[in-house]
């Protein structure tokens, strides 16, 4: 069965380090989202492209978070520089599209970021 | 998005049915009611969805009431892999006029199956 794609799984940093996150959707899905999860929290969107485009990045800190997907598949999410209030799961997730029916989002594995 | 309201935390015996509660009392006609589960360091993954109708597919059952302010997730007979974090989310899908694909997840309840 295909599945979302993250690496690294745990990466621990000092702050004001750079990091990145990798995420590869299943093939197929035009949209991809990141979530941020902290701990005894629901997950949070970040950013969501659909294709190459960003189509939500209203809770993205824009000052220190970017993220891309240059060509429409795999999809880099940034942090520069970490502070250590964004200790916390990284998810990508990625649905077929954006419209049409009802767009179950699959989840990634996650990345799990600790900075010190 | 209506807003929903869940229990922090139920237990239920493996075997037993699991009956996870939900409150949606601010629900509009064209929101659907979303149930996922995310299983200790996993990411979410997908349970069931339904509008006014009861659902039932491989995983769960969904029970709406009438006025569509409360609904009911039904694990049928609950095994320890059930043991996991479950969301209900309410929103409008994008083909009905929702603004984006976005799941906004409150804190959901932790289900404990026990041997």
């Amino acid at each position: 069965e295909a599945e979302v794609a993250q690496s690294p799984r745990y990466k621990i940093t000092e702050k004001s380090q750079a990091v990145a996150f990798w995420c590869d959707p299943i093939s197929g899905h035009a949209t991809l989202y990141w979530y941020r999860q902290i701990l005894g929290q629901g997950p949070e969107l970040l950013v969501q492209f659909q294709d190459e485009s960003v189509v939500d990045d209203s809770q993205l800190p824009k000052d220190r978070f970017s993220a891309e997907r240059l060509k429409g598949v795999d999809s880099t999410l940034k942090i520069q520089p970490a502070e250590l209030g964004d200790s916390a799961m990284y998810l990508c997730a990625s649905s077929y599209i954006a419209g049409g029916n009802h767009n179950e989002q699959f989840f990634g594995p996650g990345t799990r970021l600790t900075v010190l | 998005d209506a807003k929903t309201t869940q229990p922090p935390s139920m237990d239920c015996a493996e075997g037993r049915a699991a009956n996870l509660p939900c409150n949606h009392s601010t629900i509009s006609g064209n929101e659907y009611v979303y149930w996922y589960r995310q299983i200790h360091s996993q990411g979410p993954q997908y349970i069931i969805h339904g509008l006014k109708n009861n659902e039932t597919n491989e995983m769960a059952s969904l029970i709406i009431t009438e006025d569509r302010k409360s609904s009911t997730l039904i694990l049928p007979h609950a095994t320890l892999r059930d043991t996991a974090v479950y969301y209900c989310i309410v929103r409008v899908p994008p083909y009905y006029g929702g603004a984006t694909n976005k799941l906004i997840f409150g804190t959901g309840t932790l289900l404990a199956v026990q041997p």
